[in-house]
Order: structure tokens, then C-alpha cells, then sequence
């Protein structure tokens, strides 16, 4: 058990437009979910954490208002980049954890955007 | 300062030949975890190994093992009999306190295995 999807896996869009990414936990009742961003042979940063119906924490130096994330059930959070720059192409890494204090996140396989 | 320092931006290994990829951290919480991740080609990140601070022994998980050295704020991850499999970028991470959220990654160390 403890898998987490993506949807879509890659997306192209153009700049300007919005475009939305799903993380789901499917077979888990997942807390807390992460999003993270991953630049070409980097290492992934952290952009935000979301508990299920609250407020999502934004990481220093990350655009609450471009990157706007729910997370309206224990099994679905959402990333909306909104009037998505070519800057903004990038991989996108969600995250799950069942409960607090639990030491494992399971990883989403990762979203490939690209902002033409 | 960083909190996970990955010395080693690429490594290669002879196929069936053991690998250790460094891991040092930084901090100051007495509760922490250790982790180890890979990352194919294809992006996904898998979990291989897992450490916590106040764990005696070493963890070991298959052909991974995970070197803990405390006291020099170490947690080395030994790759045993590497398989061509192998080939991907490890990542080290850091959970800080019981309740943490934030995971601290290191750049990653990308391991290339030789036939």
C-alpha cells in the first residue's frame, strides 16, 4: 500500500494560462500533503504543505497567489500554477503522510511542466 | 548551513561491486530521521532506507544498508552487489523533531553502474 498519483504526468501550456496538477493518495488517508519543485539535476525544494481542509504553509520566497494549492479531502491536494511563465516550467513532486509524526512521505511520481 | 550535504555529484561502480554514496546533516534537534531516496530517469522518487536518531542499530533494508555515524552527524548509504538497476540519482533527506514536516534533501549523487 501507500501509493500516490499524479495527474496529468506532463502538461505543456502556454504562458499565460493556468493549469492545474492532482496529487492523489490512493489506497491511504493522508494528513498532510507536500508539494515540492524539482529544476533539471537539482535537488527538490519543499514550496508548501497542506492539511486537509486548511490553509496551505508556503515556503519562503513562494508565491502564495501563483501557486495556489487545496487540499479539500484526505485524499486529493491540487497545485494551480496560475498565468504560468516559461520560469515556471519545472517538475512538480507531491508528497503524502498519513498522520503527524508518521516518518515516512510517499512520493508522487512527479509532474513534468513545461510553459511555452 | 546546509542541513544535508551530498559530497559526491556522481559516482560509477563495477556491476556486482559494493558503493557508499555520503551523507552528512546538520542539526540540532536530538529527534530527527535519516532517509535515502532514488530517483530513475523517470522521476519518481523511491524510498529505500530509513534511520531514526535514537535507532541503535544500523538499518538495513535488502542490498541497501545505511552507515550511521552520530557522532560525526554522518548516515552513509552502502549500496551491496550494485545491479545496472541501480543507475539513478540518490537523494539523503533530514526530518527534523517528531512532529517535522519540512524534508531537507541534499543535491544528490548520481550513480552510474558499469557492466
Amino acid at each position: 500500500g501507500a501509493v500516490v498519483s499524479q495527474h496529468p504526468s506532463w502538461v505543456i501550456c502556454k504562458s499565460g494560462t493556468s493549469v492545474k496538477i492532482e496529487c492523489r493518495s490512493l489506497d491511504f488517508q493522508a494528513t498532510t500533503m507536500f508539494w515540492y519543485r524539482q529544476f533539471p539535476k537539482q535537488s527538490l525544494m519543499l514550496m508548501a504543505t497542506s492539511n486537509e481542509g486548511s490553509k496551505a504553509t508556503y515556503e519562503q520566497g513562494v508565491e502564495k497567489d501563483k501557486f495556489l494549492i487545496n487540499h479539500a479531502s484526505l485524499t486529493l491536494s491540487t497545485l494551480t500554477v496560475t498565468s504560468a511563465h516559461p520560469e515556471d516550467s519545472s517538475f512538480y513532486i507531491c508528497s503524502a503522510r498519513r498522520w503527524a509524526g508518521a516518518y515516512e512521505q510517499y512520493f508522487g511520481p512527479g509532474t513534468r511542466l513545461t510553459v511555452t | 548551513a546546509q542541513k544535508i550535504t551530498q559530497t559526491q555529484p556522481g559516482m560509477f561502480v563495477q556491476e556486482k561491486e559494493a558503493v557508499t554514496l555520503d551523507c552528512t546533516y546538520d542539526t540540532s534537534d536530538p529527534s530527527y530521521g535519516l532517509f535515502w531516496y532514488k530517483q530513475p530517469s523517470s522521476g519518481e522518487m523511491i524510498f529505500l532506507i530509513y534511520q531514526g536518531s535514537y535507532d541503535q542499530q544500523n538499518a538495513t533494508e535488502g542490498r541497501y544498508s545505511l552507515n550511521f555515524q552520530k557522532a560525526r552527524k554522518s548516515a552513509n548509504l552502502v549500496i551491496s552487489a550494485s545491479q545496472l538497476g541501480d543507475s539513478a540519482m540518490y537523494f539523503c533527506a533530514m526530518r527534523e523533531g517528531q512532529l517535522g514536516n519540512q524534508f531537507y534533501f541534499g543535491t544528490g549523487t548520481s550513480l552510474t553502474v558499469i557492466p
